[in-house]
């Protein structure tokens, strides 16, 4: 069955770096743009970053532009975002998504995974 | 990149209809027609329920309607259920190639 699998998610430092993984499977990776959404600890979901279906366009939240890089391996079927000068509210639980509908709509989601960057 | 703004909080009564609306702007919203939204129960993945407005993916009930006038955007819920309490948000496309969300609403069922 189409499933995305977050793995990553770390307790980290304030000003420290970190990668997250997104593992895709039962659905034709190559061909569907992907997404970052995260979702602060009893706050809503924001927007973090979008990469085309071969990866020539990417586009990111303000929040995060120029801290965070988001890239994909066709090869793989893997979706990554690499984080740096993590800040403590880039807390969140991190999903990404598929980008299946017109407009950035997503149906498929992965189950999320947490970052806490905490001294 | 300023939030769409939904209502905090939205309740009604089995069997009754709600309305969760939706503002943005014209660089968003109004814009386009890429207007989605989904459902989020505690501890678990949104789930797309409606996109392009007014599109229902497969599965999801007749009972979720959504519709667009100007900068806003509205999910009507019909036939209220338990199952329907949770949280609901609104997303749209923009003029810069990115996707905001709406604050969120907190749908209950009395």
């Amino acid at each position: 069955q189409v499933q995305l699998v977050e793995s990553g998610g770390a307790v980290v430092q304030p000003g420290r770096s970190l990668r997250l993984s997104c593992a895709a499977s039962g659905f034709s990776f190559s061909s569907y743009g992907m997404h970052w959404v995260r979702q602060a600890p009893g706050k809503g979901l924001e927007w973090v970053a979008f990469i085309s279906y071969d990866g020539r366009s990417k586009y990111y939240a303000d929040s995060v532009k120029g801290r965070f890089t988001i890239s994909r391996d066709n090869s793989k079927n893997t979706l990554d975002l690499q984080m740096s000068s993590l800040r403590a509210e880039d807390t969140a639980v991190y999903y990404c998504a598929e980008d299946g509908r017109p407009g950035y709509g997503m149906d498929v989601w992965g189950q999320g995974t947490t970052v806490t960057v905490s001294s | 990149q300023s939030a769409l703004t939904q209502p905090a909080s939205v309740s009604g009564s089995p069997g009754q209809s709600i309305t969760i609306s939706c503002t943005g702007t014209s660089s968003d919203v109004g814009g386009y027609k890429y207007v989605s939204w989904y459902q989020q129960h505690p501890g678990k993945a949104p789930k797309l329920m409606i996109y392009e407005v007014s599109n229902r993916p497969s599965g999801v009930s007749n009972r979720f309607s959504g519709s667009k006038s100007g900068n806003t955007a509205s999910l009507t819920i019909s036939g209220l259920q338990a199952e329907d309490e949770a949280d609901y948000y609104c997303s749209s496309y923009t003029n810069s190639n990115t996707l905001v969300f709406g604050g969120g609403t907190k749908v209950t069922v009395l």
